[in-house]
């Protein structure tokens, strides 16, 4: 799987925005751009993934590079229950197993 | 609906001491893996499964064993623990190909070997 680039560590004011960017410039055409995020002591838990396209659901946004190079995940309305690690993992999805990889990913703090 | 169940939530092992690791789901995905988090870091690979009776390594398998015999449960077994396994395990499962949750993951197991 390839591998991503994320900011150690990201600050945001609750009800604001928060925009979480990856980069994935060695991403194959066969990888999709996965999002979880880990809250303190918790499992991870998916929240988005993309191939090409950008999707959105209920939980956010993710924004894909036309070159899918790079990514961006938003929390259109950030609240304090967002504070957590953030990971972006890509990986092939089709017919067979395809592992997770996990780097140390983004830890976002939303304050008051 | 009860998604991944791991038991215990926290251990205290002594050195050399052995335990399983239990971890079942209930949604009949082919896929269950094995991994663990040390402070600071992201999740590492143990052990993986694509079905009943079959498993295979991941990236830190030393130390673990696995077996895979229905599609519900999938132990983590420490045969000989060591401080080093001191460690956050999580189980997770999943689906082949696409698919909405990808993984599901486990509330963790702590483990602590003194």
């Amino acid at each position: 799987d390839a591998k991503t680039t994320q900011p150690p560590s990201m600050d945001c004011a609750e009800g604001r925005a928060a925009n979480l960017p990856c980069n994935h410039s060695t991403i194959s055409g066969n990888e999709y751009v996965y999002w979880y995020r880990q809250i303190h002591s918790q499992g991870p838990q998916y929240i988005i993934h993309g191939l090409k396209n950008n999707e959105t659901n209920e939980m956010a946004s993710l924004i894909i590079t036309e070159d899918r190079k790079s990514s961006t995940l938003i929390l259109p309305h950030a609240t304090l229950r967002d504070t957590a690690v953030y990971y972006c993992i890509v990986r092939v999805v089709g017919s067979g197993y395809s592992t997770l990889t996990f780097g140390k990913g983004t830890m976002l703090l939303v304050s008051p | 609906n009860a998604g991944v169940t791991q038991t215990p939530k926290f251990q205290v092992l002594k050195t050399g001491q052995s335990m399983t690791l239990q971890c079942a789901q209930d949604m009949n995905h082919e896929y269950m893996s094995w991994y663990r988090q040390d402070p600071g870091m992201g999740l590492r690979l143990i052990h993986y499964s694509v079905g009943a009776g079959i498993t295979d390594q991941g990236e830190v398998p030393n130390g673990y064993n696995v077996s895979r015999s229905t599609t519900e449960d999938f132990p983590l077994r420490l045969l000989s623990a060591a401080p080093s396994q001191t460690s956050v395990y999580f189980c997770a499962s999943s689906t082949p190909g696409q698919g909405r949750a990808g993984y599901t993951f486990g509330s963790g197991t702590r483990l602590t070997v003194v």
